[in-house]
């Protein structure tokens, strides 16, 4: 069926490392790609989207990379703070009408200080 | 300002009781669509709407029912509220090809 498999479904980092969260999914004719942060209690909110002409997209120290071929696409976010501490959700557009968006099952970020 | 308003944030209620979620947007957007949200499960759809009176079943339609009469109000309502749709309720909109804007949530609890 459609879906967006995310993948951890965790990650705990030290503060100033590296985290990367990474997703597939299954439409081919999928074209655009929003990442989402979700703080406790809050609504999701969009960091970063990218299209499927665009093969990278970088915003400060958070950066979307795709790969059309092997339809999967990563959020990558450097000298990570412990306010990056959220849970992070992909999603991918399906085409054919609906413009549904559908939502990977996140991935719970933690930076320890 | 743009956003999506829902209302109520909170809502404790009984078994069969009808109730009604509101949600409004100022941006004009053709596309909104109700999420739940659900501990392990991420966000799931429940309905959307493509413009005024155009609505289609997203993944967990049973239980709820939408309407779009006007092209800001999206209403969801439980017609009999049932424990299992306990859950934390997102109203969202966007239009084509553009980001999905969220509203800030709704809590409900139904025992």
């Amino acid at each position: 069926g459609e879906n967006v498999e995310q993948h951890p479904s965790t990650l705990s980092v030290q503060e100033g490392d590296s985290a990367v969260i990474k997703c597939t999914y299954s439409d081919s004719a999928s074209n655009y790609f929003p990442w989402y942060k979700q703080e406790l209690g809050k609504r999701p909110q969009l960091i970063i989207d990218i299209r499927s002409n665009v093969g990278e997209k970088k915003d400060q120290r958070i950066a979307v990379t795709l790969n059309k071929t092997a339809k999967h696409f990563s959020l990558h976010i450097t000298e990570t703070q412990p306010e990056d501490s959220a849970v992070y959700f992909c999603a991918a557009i399906l085409r054919g009408g609906s413009e549904k968006l559908v939502f990977g099952k996140g991935t719970k970020l933690t930076v320890n200080p | 300002e743009a956003q999506v308003t829902q209302n109520p944030r909170y809502l404790i209620t009984v078994t069969g009781k009808k109730l009604t979620v509101t949600c409004s947007q100022n941006m004009n957007h053709e596309y909104m669509s109700w999420y739940r949200q659900d501990p392990g499960l991420g966000l799931r759809q429940i309905y959307y709407s493509m413009n005024v009176e155009v609505t289609d079943k997203g993944d967990v339609p049973e239980g709820y029912k939408v309407s779009r009469k006007e092209k800001r109000n999206f209403p969801l309502i439980l017609e009999s509220p049932s424990p299992n749709q306990t859950s934390l309720y997102f109203c969202a909109s966007r239009s084509y090809n553009s980001p999905l804007h969220f509203g800030n949530g709704t809590r409900l609890t139904v025992t």
